[in-house]
């Protein structure tokens, strides 16, 4: 079965850094992009960020370009999101998914992102 | 990226038929064949439905359609169940510059 199981959520103060890890098992994790999508409390989706499955191409929100960083461990079979200079707009729940042909087809459970002084 | 544009809310009897739109450009929307439709219910995981246009993942109900034409696609779930009840968001590629964008989303009650 295929599992994603994300941790690294908090609460951080604005300006500062988190990294958010996704960790994968019950598929060939090299062969698929992956993506983290967030929502907001009461909220609808956003999408945030894709790597694709090699690691080499990766896509960014333009909410969250130049602050985010998508990477991937394909030895680990692990996806990271490394954000920094966090905005109270940034509280969310963020959720990995294995994406497929651009669909999301499994999610993770999602972490709990605070962004509050 | 602004947001697909769905209508906040829908709602159908049981058994009864409702179709949620969700519009946005010829850059996403119109421009391609990759839109999906998200299930989620309360405090749960989104579950797709829907992915290019109107493909159903194996055990989906056949009750779930898609569909497009020009810029706006559409859901509908015929024969409305209560379990059906949930909030619905369409997503669609963007292409390279502008790579994915979610709908607002439509709140499903079935009365």
């Amino acid at each position: 079965d295929v599992q994603l199981l994300e941790s690294g959520g908090g609460l951080v103060q604005p300006g500062g850094s988190l990294r958010l890890s996704c960790a994968a098992s019950g598929f060939t994790f090299r062969d698929y992009g992956m993506t983290w999508v967030r929502q907001a409390p009461g909220k609808g989706l956003e999408w945030v960020s894709t790597v694709s499955g090699h690691g080499s191409t990766t896509h960014y929100a333009d909410s969250v370009k130049g602050r985010f960083t998508i990477s991937r461990d394909n030895s680990l079979d692990t996806m990271s999101l490394q954000m920094n200079s966090l905005r109270p707009e940034d509280t969310a729940v963020y959720f990995c998914a294995k994406t497929s042909y651009f669909r999301y087809d499994y999610w993770g459970q999602g972490t709990l992102v605070t962004v509050s002084s | 990226q602004s947001a697909l544009t769905q209508p906040p809310s829908a709602s159908g009897s049981p058994g009864q038929s409702v179709t949620i739109s969700c519009t946005g450009t010829s850059s996403d929307v119109g421009g391609y064949d990759y839109v999906s439709w998200y299930q989620q219910h309360p405090g749960k995981v989104p579950k797709v439905m829907i992915y290019e246009v109107n493909r159903r993942p194996s055990g989906v109900p056949d009750r779930f359609s898609g569909s497009k034409s020009g810029n706006t696609a559409s859901l509908t779930v015929s024969g409305l169940q209560a379990e059906d009840e949930a909030d619905y968001y369409c997503y669609s590629y963007g292409g390279s510059n502008n790579f994915g964008v979610f709908g607002t989303g439509t709140k499903v009650t079935v009365l």
